[in-house]
């Protein structure tokens, strides 16, 4: 059956540390997306990719990246993390992007809770 | 613009009783409508979409959803109500015209069973 894996499940790491952050789809979906969830804040979404090569900002970008270099990953990557992006992170794909019915029908994996001391 | 409001942040019910989880919504144009459930430490998973053909719409476990356009709403609902049903439900609206990347999220309804 077709999968969307995120690792690690649980990360603890210090405040200025680079961290990365797995996402592997097995939908071949060329649409990817990264949210995080808060507390009070639902989940926001910070970047996402329409294909291979492609990526754009979302809501909550700022100290972010990600990067596509196929169509089943994308990473997430924290340049230096900092104590405010403690969160629950998730991954999502879809099959429809844009002005379909099922734009809004996303498969998302079980998510990576991290924490940053 | 778009909106979606879950009109309550917490329900709960009594194991067997009916379940009933409200969202409206605001759309400019013909909606289509997701409903979705996660569970404690996991991701979020469809429970039923309505993407303009029946406005009953079935989805997994006995959930029920009906899209009603003179009200804008799109309620959850399920007879009777199962331990298993404890869970975060979502509501999330998006149009012909929205990109994936833009899809309102309703804030969530978290829903207890007491056995």
């Amino acid at each position: 059956d077709a999968e969307i894996t995120q690792s690690p499940r649980h990360k603890i790491t210090e405040t200025g540390r680079q961290v990365t952050l797995a996402c592997h789809q097995t939908w071949n979906h060329n649409n990817m997306f990264w949210y995080r969830q808060d507390l009070g804040h639902g989940l926001r979404l910070i970047h996402y990719s329409y294909g291979v090569q492609d990526t754009n900002k979302g809501e909550v970008s700022d100290g972010y990246s990600v990067s596509r270099s196929n169509t089943e990953d994308l990473p997430l990557t924290l340049e230096s993390a900092a104590s405010s992006q403690t969160s629950v992170y998730f991954c999502a794909s879809s099959e429809s992007a844009f002005g379909g019915k099922n734009t809004g029908e996303l498969f998302f994996g079980e998510g990576s809770r991290l924490t940053v001391l | 613009a778009q909106s979606v409001t879950q009109l309550d942040s917490h329900v709960s019910v009594s194991e067997g009783t009916p379940v009933l989880l409200r969202c409206n919504y605001s759309s400019s144009y013909s909606p289509s409508l997701f409903w979705y459930v996660q569970h404690p430490n996991k991701g979020l998973q469809l429970l039923l979409k309505y993407t303009s053909a029946a406005t009953l719409v079935k989805g997994i476990n006995g959930f029920e959803a009906e899209f009603k356009k003179s009200e804008t709403s799109f309620h959850l609902t399920k007879p009777s109500a199962h331990m298993s049903d404890a869970a975060e439900y979502f509501c999330v609206v998006s149009d012909l015209w929205t990109g994936a990347n833009n899809l309102f999220f309703g804030t969530g309804t978290r829903l207890t069973v007491i056995p």
